[in-house]
């Protein structure tokens, strides 16, 4: 059974960079797209990008000036580090395998951004 | 990207079925079939339970179909159930690789 667990700091600046990580186990990350999406609190779900195992990249476009995805095959693990962030950002980030639309998420981890 | 339209509420009583829209344009929805659809109860994770348009993942009950036409596809649940009450999410591929989301519907089970 795959697994997905976002880890990362729950409280940024504004004007920082948030930087979330997700490990998947159970399951290989090869040959997959691995997808982040976010929900502030009360609202919709918002699609961030996706990373393939390969590294290959696609982004929001409203995000893709900020947006940054990474994958580590070696640790199972790919990352999201949004730049510039505002209030605007404090949502819960989800991370998800790309498959079928989603077939696999993590638990989301909220994250605040806030002086 | 606009996010696709969903009603922000539906409800329905236990037995009864329910059809929840969810309207995009030809360059998403109409488009592709790769539609999704997700349930999500409060403070966990979205569980996808329809694929390209009409397709159950294995574990999901056949009282959810999924159908498409045009630019609107559609999330139908019958027989409903008390444990149905939830937000549900619509999804859809894109013409530029993206993959954009509704804004969610409200079902109340009354």
């Amino acid at each position: 059974q795959v697994q997905l667990q976002e880890s990362g700091p729950g409280l940024v600046k504004p004007s920082e960079t948030l930087s979330l990580t997700c490990t998947v186990s159970g399951g290989s990350i090869s040959s997959y797209h691995w997808s982040w999406i976010r929900q502030p609190a009360g609202k919709g779900l918002e699609w961030i990008g996706r990373i393939y195992s390969s590294g290959s990249t696609t982004y929001n476009p409203s995000l893709k000036s900020r947006v940054t995805m990474s994958v580590d095959m070696s640790k199972t693990q790919f990352s999201l580090k949004l730049s510039s962030v505002t209030a605007a950002d404090t949502a819960v980030y989800y991370c998800a395998r790309d498959y079928r639309g989603g077939d696999y998420w993590g638990q989301g981890t909220l994250v605040t951004v806030s002086s | 990207q606009s996010a696709l339209t969903q009603p922000a509420s539906v409800s329905g009583s236990p037995g009864q079925s329910i059809t929840i829209s969810c309207t995009g344009t030809s360059s998403d929805v109409g488009g592709y079939n790769y539609v999704s659809w997700y349930q999500q109860h409060p403070g966990k994770a979205p569980k996808l339970m329809i694929y390209e348009v009409s397709n159950r993942p294995s574990g999901v009950s056949n009282r959810f179909s999924g159908s498409k036409s045009g630019n609107t596809a559609s999330l139908t649940i019958s027989g409903l159930q008390a444990e149905d009450e939830a937000d549900y999410y619509c999804s859809s591929y894109t013409s530029i690789s993206t993959r954009l989301f509704g804004g969610g519907t409200k079902l109340t089970v009354l």
